[in-house]
């Protein structure tokens, strides 16, 4: 699976739009974007996927560039129940061995100021 | 409801004893994690199994050992084997890629902090 890089952390004001960025340049034709968020000593929890084209659910907008090789996860308008290390992943989508394909990096630590 | 759920919540060993970590999910999924997470780390796969009566090492398999008896259980066990087993564990299931979808997401337990004396 392709590496990922990810800024250490990132603070966001309550209310205002919290940009994660994650570049992934060694990525292949058939990998996935994967995000994750992980709140204190709790268990990780899916946030949103996409291959190339934007996505967008009730939790979040996910931009991948045409080329690929990077992708911003957009919380439109960040609480303070958003601080949580984020995790961005890349994997194939379909594979007999998924088990092995989820990767999770240190990830962007996004602290939510009131 | 359905979901994952792993016990206890806190765990302690003393040195050099063996220590089950259990995982039981009601989601019917097919597939189940075990990941490790030191503090400030990424998680790091364990064990993975894709179905019952089966399951394969992932990349810090040494020192544990894991079962899949039943579709609902994979317990994993830190062995007195290893080295520095003080962590967060955190298992996860999920259904495998079908077809047509690449949908593969993981759900995750709340978690085992085990804490070796």
């Amino acid at each position: 699976d392709a590496k990922t890089t990810q800024p250490t952390s990132m603070d966001c004001a309550e209310g205002r739009a919290a940009n994660l960025p994650c570049n992934h340049s060694t990525i292949s034709g058939n990998e996935y974007v994967y995000w994750y968020r992980q709140i204190h000593s709790q268990g990780p929890q899916y946030i949103i996927h996409g291959l190339k084209n934007n996505e967008t659910n009730e939790m979040a907008s996910l931009i991948i560039t045409e080329d690929r090789k990077s992708s911003t996860l957009i919380l439109p308008h960040a609480t303070l129940r958003d601080t949580a290390v984020y995790y961005c992943i890349v994997r194939v989508g379909m594979s007999r061995n998924y088990g092995q394909n989820f990767v999770f990096g240190p990830g962007t630590r996004l602290s939510v100021l009131p | 409801d359905g979901g994952i759920t792993q016990s206890p919540k806190y765990l302690f060993r003393k040195e050099g004893q063996n220590v089950t970590l259990s995982c039981e999910q009601n989601l019917n999924h097919d597939a189940m994690y075990w990941y490790r997470q030191d503090p400030g780390q990424g998680l790091r796969l364990i064990y993975y199994s894709q179905i019952v009566n089966d399951f394969q090492k992932g990349d810090i398999a040494e020192g544990y050992s894991v079962s899949r008896e039943k579709k609902e259980s994979f317990p994993l066990t830190v062995t007195s084997a290893q080295k520095n087993p003080t962590a967060f564990y955190l298992c996860a299931s999920s259904i495998p890629p079908s077809g047509r979808s690449s949908y593969n997401e993981q759900f995750f337990g709340p978690g085992t902090r085990l804490t070796v004396l």
